[in-house]
Formats: structure tokens, sequence, C-alpha cells
């Protein structure tokens, strides 16, 4: 069975020190990756899409950066974090052209001082 | 770009009432729809799903939802909640091409359930 792994589950930054948030999947191959960011009253926020090997798009303009080393790796960066950055980080995958769901990780709190 | 709406984003109601979550999307092609539920430190996990056939969907945990196409509607109900329904339910709508199936994510409804 696919699984989805996310981490860490917390982490808390100082303003201006670099992030990297990974995300791995298992049992599947070629998935389409996604980062979330979920704050409160305010839903699911697209940050990142991938459908394949160092395919990037991003959706919304930010101090972040996504980038997919390998089929099943998905990771969140920065190089110099802002306060806004604080916020609660979900990745999910889904198989490329099917009308199959979403699947999410854990997520990652991510606070920011 | 496709738009989701929920609203009344808090709901506080009494175990055995009733629920309807309302779920209005923007775009009238053809769409895949989803809830999700979020219990209290948990992850996110699919409640139901319609991609096309019977408009009107059940999920699990005695959950439904139906299918208005000329309302652009995708309503969850349950007829009798409980304590352990006390979760986070986005709507979300495909809004991207076949092959990245990017979702649009309401920005979801609070509920309490009090026992």
């Amino acid at each position: 069975s696919q699984t989805i792994h996310q981490w860490p589950a917390t982490l808390v930054q100082p303003v201006g020190s670099p992030l990297s948030l990974e995300c791995t999947v298992e049992g599947t191959s070629n998935p389409n990756l996604y980062w979330y960011r979920q704050a409160a009253g305010r839903g699911l926020q697209l940050l990142f899409y991938s459908v394949g090997i160092g395919q990037i798009s991003s959706e919304v303009p930010q101090n972040l950066s996504a980038s997919r080393p390998q089929d099943r790796q998905f990771i969140l960066s920065s190089k110099k974090l802002l306060l806004s950055d604080s916020g609660f980080y979900l990745c999910a995958w889904s198989v490329p052209y099917s009308n199959q769901p979403q699947h999410f990780g854990d997520g990652t709190r991510l606070s920011i001082l | 770009a496709q738009s989701v709406s929920q609203h009344n984003h808090h709901v506080i109601l009494s175990e055995a009432a009733s629920l309807e979550l309302g779920c209005n999307y923007s775009y009238g092609g053809t769409v895949n729809l989803f809830w999700y539920v979020q219990y209290p430190g948990q992850h996110l996990q699919l409640l139901l799903k319609y991609f096309s056939g019977d408009p009107l969907v059940k999920g699990i945990k005695g959950f439904e939802a139906e299918f208005i196409k000329s309302k652009f509607s995708f309503n969850l109900r349950k007829p009798s909640v409980q304590w352990s329904d006390t979760a986070e339910y986005f709507c979300a709508v495909t809004s991207g091409d076949y092959g990245n199936n990017r979702l649009a994510f309401g920005k979801g409804n609070q509920v309490v359930v009090i026992p």
C-alpha cells in the first residue's frame, strides 16, 4: 500500500534562517506531488505541484521554493524565513491522469520566531 | 481559475442533530468533487468523492453529498451527527489539467458536536 511521510512534525525557526521540509511517498511510481499551506479559516492554499522529477510549478509568488530531486521525494525550502512563513504545511500525492483523490501527509507545524 | 465557497465557517450543534454543509464552485465544466475531513490531531482524509453517475454519493461514517450541476453545488449532509463528527470539513474541486489533478479547496467548516 502507498504511504506518505513528512518530517519534521513540528519546527521552530528564527527569522532569516533557512528551511528544508521533506516529503516522501512509498508504494507508487511517478506520483503527482503537492505542497499546501493550511491556515485557520483560510483552507488549503496550493503552493507548488510537480508532475515529474525536476518539474515544479508554483501557484503563488512567495518566499518559498520546492524541488523534486527523486521521483518520490518533494522538498520545500527557503533561504531566509520570514515571520509570515509560519503555518501548517501539508504534502500530498495523487495518481496522475486519474480521478483518484489526493492523499495527504500528517503535516509540519512551522513556527517562526 | 476554479474557486470554492464554503459558508458558515463555525458550526455548533448537538448530538443527533442533522448537519448540512454547503459547497459551491465556480467552474461550469466537467469537475471532480471531494469532501475531506480533518479530525483533531489527525491528517486530512477523504470523506467522499463524485466523478460521474448518480449525483447522490455516499461516503464513510454515514455522510452523503449531492451534486447539483445547475447550482454548481456539492453539499454535504449527515442526518444525525455524533460527538465523534467534531472535525474540520473541506470541499475540494478539480481545477487543473487531468494530468496534474490540482484541487481548489474551500476555506473549511469547523464543526463542533456537543454531547
